[in-house]
C-alpha cells in the first residue's frame, strides 16, 4: 500500500458541469476525510466517513455536494452544477482508529472556467 | 471566527540556521497538536505532533513546544536546509463526537531557506 490515491490530479470544468473525484484511503485505515484548500487558507473540514457511514458534514458542504464510501473503502465526492467558488484543491485524508496523524492523498486541483 | 491562527505568513532564514514558525490557537477543547509540510501541487505530509499533557516533543532537527497556559505552539527546525522551502501548517486536533477527531488547520506559513 503507498498511500492514499486520488484521481484525477487536475480537473478543469465549465461551470454548470457535474465532477466527480475518487480517493483511495490505505486499506486499513477505516476513517476517511474530505478537505478543501483555497489559495492562501489552510484545508478546510468537508465531511467524514467511518467504515462506509458518513458520520460529519461541514456547514461548507451545499445540497450541490454529495460524497460517498461504498463498502467502506474507496469514496466519491461529487459536485453538481459547478460554480466559480468551488475552485479549489481538494483533499482526501485517511486515520486509523486511535490516531490522531492524517495520511493525505496529493489533492484533486478543480478549475471551473 | 479561526481557531487556528498562524500570524506570519512567510518567513526567510539561512541554510544552516535556525526556523521557527509560531501557532496560536483559542479552542481550549484541543488536545493534539500537528505540524505538516506542503509543498506546491501536493498533499499536506505529517511532520510532527504533540499531545496536550506534554511541553515538548523532538524529531530529529525537528522540536515542536507547547504552552497550554499562553495556546501557543511553535516549530523550530534546526539546522534549516534549503530542502525544508515549503509551506507549514499548523493543525489542532478535538474529538468530534462521532468516532474521530477532526483536525483544524491554520492557513499556514510560507518557509524559504536561503542557501
Amino acid at each position: 500500500d503507498t498511500g492514499v490515491s486520488q484521481d484525477p490530479r487536475h480537473k478543469i470544468t465549465k461551470r454548470g458541469q457535474n465532477v466527480t473525484f475518487r480517493c483511495d484511503p490505505i486499506s486499513e485505515h477505516n476513517r476517511l476525510y474530505w478537505y478543501r484548500q483555497t489559495l492562501g487558507q489552510g484545508p478546510e473540514f468537508l465531511t467524514y466517513f467511518q467504515n462506509e457511514a458518513q458520520l460529519e458534514k461541514s456547514r461548507l458542504l451545499s445540497d450541490r455536494f454529495s460524497a460517498e464510501r461504498p463498502k467502506g473503502s474507496f469514496s466519491t465526492l461529487e459536485i453538481q452544477r459547478t460554480e466559480q467558488g468551488d475552485s479549489a484543491m481538494y483533499l482526501c485524508a485517511s486515520l486509523m482508529r486511535g490516531e490522531h496523524g492524517y495520511t493525505f492523498g496529493s489533492g484533486t486541483r478543480l478549475t471551473v472556467v | 471566527d479561526q481557531q487556528v491562527k498562524q500570524n506570519s505568513p512567510s518567513l526567510s532564514v539561512q541554510e544552516g540556521r535556525i526556523s521557527i514558525l509560531n501557532c496560536d490557537y483559542t479552542n481550549s477543547m484541543f488536545d493534539y497538536f500537528l505540524w505538516y509540510k506542503k509543498y506546491p501541487a501536493e498533499g499536506p505530509t505529517f511532520l510532527i505532533s504533540i499531545s496536550s499533557i506534554k511541553d515538548k516533543n523532538e524529531d530529529g532537527r525537528f522540536t515542536v513546544f507547547l504552552n497550554k497556559s499562553a495556546k501557543h505552539l511553535s516549530l523550530h527546525i534546526v539546522p534549516s536546509q534549503p530542502g525544508d522551502s515549503a509551506v507549514y501548517f499548523c493543525a489542532a486536533s478535538k474529538y468530534s463526537g462521532a468516532g474521530s477527531y477532526q483536525l483544524t488547520f491554520g492557513k499556514g506559513t510560507k518557509l524559504s531557506v536561503i542557501p
